[in-house]
């Protein structure tokens, strides 16, 4: 099946520093990536979604001078929490979408960043 | 607004066959995911359904019902393993996932 990293897959960090996740779909391209929040005992929270070549969308509630996303290419998103406080602290998993024939989507997840702020 | 519901707990006995259900109200509608999601790891995508009907994979089965704004996930032959939460997922008009709260699925000797 199709694979989706992300690195580093857990982060220790001080208050006040930025911390880079990189998302890669590594057999496929993925024209759509998510990344996502999951606060212990939690559903999935959607952050953004991104497209290759634009601008994140956001989601309510999510700062964008915060969470910088970039989607450089067909198969890299990265996730840049800046000014990083405790209460980033967090599991971040990014995911890529990728449609099948007969216009059927598969979604694959990256084995999730757990960051710590300290 | 949006909504997706499906049980929060559902406890089951190994080698049975269990059934979450997932029903949901959202603006628009373009395929309902399933996913299984061990602790502290990140979901695993089982299935995606757009057309009205069941689709089976091996163990596990999702079936869809668009009219009824319905939807469920079989699971057959249960295996400790699969003690896990179900998260269950509508893809929206504007292509946005819409997650559920997800489902613990206990399984028991």
């Amino acid at each position: 099946g199709a694979v989706v990293s992300q690195h580093p897959s857990r982060v220790i960090c001080k208050s006040g520093t930025s911390v880079k996740i990189e998302c890669r779909s590594l057999d496929f391209q993925a024209t759509t990536m998510f990344w996502y929040r999951q606060f212990p005992k939690q559903s999935l929270m959607l952050m953004a979604t991104s497209n290759e070549g634009s601008k994140a969308t956001y989601e309510q509630g999510v700062e964008k001078d915060k969470f910088l996303i970039n989607h450089a290419s067909l198969t890299l998103s990265t996730l840049t929490v800046t000014s990083a406080h405790p209460e980033d602290s967090s599991f971040y998993i990014c995911s890529a979408m990728r449609m099948t024939s007969g216009e059927s989507y598969e979604q694959y997840f990256g084995p999730g960043t757990r960051l710590t702020v300290t | 607004g949006q909504n997706i519901d499906q049980p929060t707990e559902m406890t089951a006995t190994e080698g049975a066959i269990v059934q979450i259900n997932c029903t949901y109200q959202t603006s628009g509608f373009n395929g309902l995911f399933w996913y299984q999601q061990h602790a502290g790891e990140a979901p695993t995508f089982l299935s995606y359904n757009v057309l009205d009907g069941l689709e089976e994979k091996g163990r596990f089965s999702s079936f869809l019902s668009r009219s009824k704004g319905y939807s469920y996930l079989l699971l057959k032959e249960l295996q400790m393993k699969d003690s896990a939460s179900y998260l269950c997922a509508v893809l929206d008009s504007n292509y946005q996932l819409i997650w559920g709260a997800g489902t613990k699925l206990i399984i028991k000797p």
